[in-house]
């Protein structure tokens, strides 16, 4: 497809496991960010990859939280050892350039901590 | 400390009059600003940003105005029609549109 894409679109674990979520932006968007919606909350931003650049991960709640994006493709996050307050829609976006242009969002990963 | 705020939580318009989204924000350093439509279960979909040298920008039935001076910002439908029943959120940035920083949103109905 044309757009941002991620998966699982849903996913519920038990606290204590590890998650990995997965975002594939759209092709020759050198740009990619994830945020977090916690319910009745804005969104929250939690990182942003820009080309080959060092990723920008002032947003990350805690060093449970990981990112990593192979070149200028795919982009997992990886929440460690989930805790409740983990739950959340976690959103990833896409733009072309270095902030020129607006970002384009995927429907999100809606993740439930049991 | 919320840097963005959206203080009006929902809104009910009826169809064919101007829907008013407001939006105000605490940190001078924004020069970027943009307001996103999200339908439930969907990802926020762009709408229409403003720069802070300018104080309206217009795209068809939506204008967005900008007062710097009172750190505010608001979204003007006209018409409103019932598919712009979504949740809207304004969001702000300082240099560019990276690192947005969000309202919690305001949820609009329009009704026929």
């Amino acid at each position: 497809g044309a757009g941002v894409s991620q998966s699982p679109s849903n996913k519920v674990t038990e606290k204590g496991k590890d998650v990995e979520l997965r975002c594939d932006p759209i092709s020759g968007h050198t740009a990619l960010y994830w945020y977090r919606q916690r319910l009745g909350q804005g969104l929250e931003f939690l990182i942003y990859f820009q080309g080959n650049s060092a990723p920008d991960k002032s947003g990350l709640p805690s060093d449970r939280f990981s990112a990593e994006r192979t070149g200028e493709s795919v982009s997992t996050l990886t929440i460690q050892r989930t805790q409740q307050e983990d739950s959340a829609v976690y959103l990833c976006a896409s733009s072309q350039g270095q902030g020129g242009q607006p970002q384009h969002f995927g429907d999100g990963t809606r993740l439930s901590i049991l | 400390d919320q840097q963005v705020k959206q203080n009006s939580p929902s809104l009910s318009v009826q169809e064919g009059r101007i829907s008013i989204l407001n939006c105000d924000y605490t940190n001078s350093m924004f020069d970027y600003f943009l307001w996103y439509k999200k339908y439930p279960a969907e990802g926020p979909t762009f709408l229409i940003s403003i720069s802070s040298i300018k104080d309206k920008n217009e795209d068809g039935r939506f204008t967005v105005f900008l007062n710097k001076s009172a750190k505010h910002l608001s979204l003007h439908i006209v018409p409103s029609q019932p598919g712009d029943s979504a949740v809207y959120f304004c969001a702000a940035s300082v240099g560019g549109f990276q690192k947005l920083v969000f309202g919690t949103g305001t949820r609009l109905l329009v009704s026929p």
